[in-house]
């Protein structure tokens, strides 16, 4: 199975702030990588398909890079409604796995 | 509007079976892949099954022989039939429609679930 680790676990920042998140793959998956959002007590929110495209709605603040190994979720600058754990999903093979998880919370 | 409306979840004891429903509307089920997603209480989401527009299904090794993904075209209906259940299959349980497939030249492409319903829950306990 394809691991994928996330860091940080947890970031602490303010509104208007850039913000980083990193997911590393255990082996190679190209470019088969997505990006979600979720907010305590609802359902994941697609923000990056393909490592890097933006999906539809979703606000440019929010960019995604890499392939192969490792990849990276920016968001430009930090907005109220951004607080939020983003995860990363590989879908190079089965099965499918999501990183533990990065929480977005208020400085 | 596309929307995933899940239901069937609850409480059950060890051992026993629960089969879940995924409603859909706006799209076509059986032309979409279409995933179960889990989340246990205070964790991160987890992959259960697949179900191919034709028809394959994968799933993943914690659930493998005990779960099993189906659908319904004319109802327009995804299922999540549980047996042998365990504690730690309690979570929120999500269907998702996968934007993937065959592209025109062939090869594979995958853009992510973009789509989820609302969740239901499952609580296997005695």
């Amino acid at each position: 199975d394809i691991q994928m680790t996330q860091s940080p676990s947890s970031v602490s920042a303010s509104v208007g702030d850039r913000v980083t998140i990193t997911c590393r793959a255990s082996q190679g998956i190209s470019s088969w990588l997505a990006w979600y959002q979720q907010k305590p007590g609802t359902a994941p929110k697609l923000l990056i398909y393909a490592a890097s495209s933006l999906q539809s709605g979703v606000p440019s603040r929010f960019s995604g890079s890499g392939s192969g190994t490792d990849f990276t979720l920016t968001i430009s600058s930090l907005q109220p409604e951004d607080f939020a754990t983003y995860y990363c999903q590989q879908a190079n093979s089965f099965p499918l796995t999501f990183g533990g998880g990065t929480k977005v919370e208020i400085k | 509007e596309v929307q995933l409306v899940e239901s069937g979840g609850g409480l059950i004891q060890p051992g026993g079976s629960l089969r879940l429903s995924c409603a859909t509307s706006g799209f076509t089920v059986s032309s979409n892949y279409m995933s179960w997603v889990r989340q246990a209480p205070g964790k991160g989401l987890e992959w259960v099954s697949i179900i191919y527009s034709g028809g394959s299904t994968y799933y993943a090794d914690s659930v493998k022989g005990r779960f099993t993904i189906s659908r319904d075209n004319s109802k327009n209906t995804l299922y999540l039939q549980m047996n042998s259940l365990r504690a730690e299959d309690t979570a929120v349980y999500y269907c998702a429609r996968d934007r993937a497939g065959v592209g025109a030249t062939g090869e594979d492409y995958y853009y992510g679930m973009d789509v989820w319903g609302q969740g239901t829950t499952v609580t296997v306990s005695s």
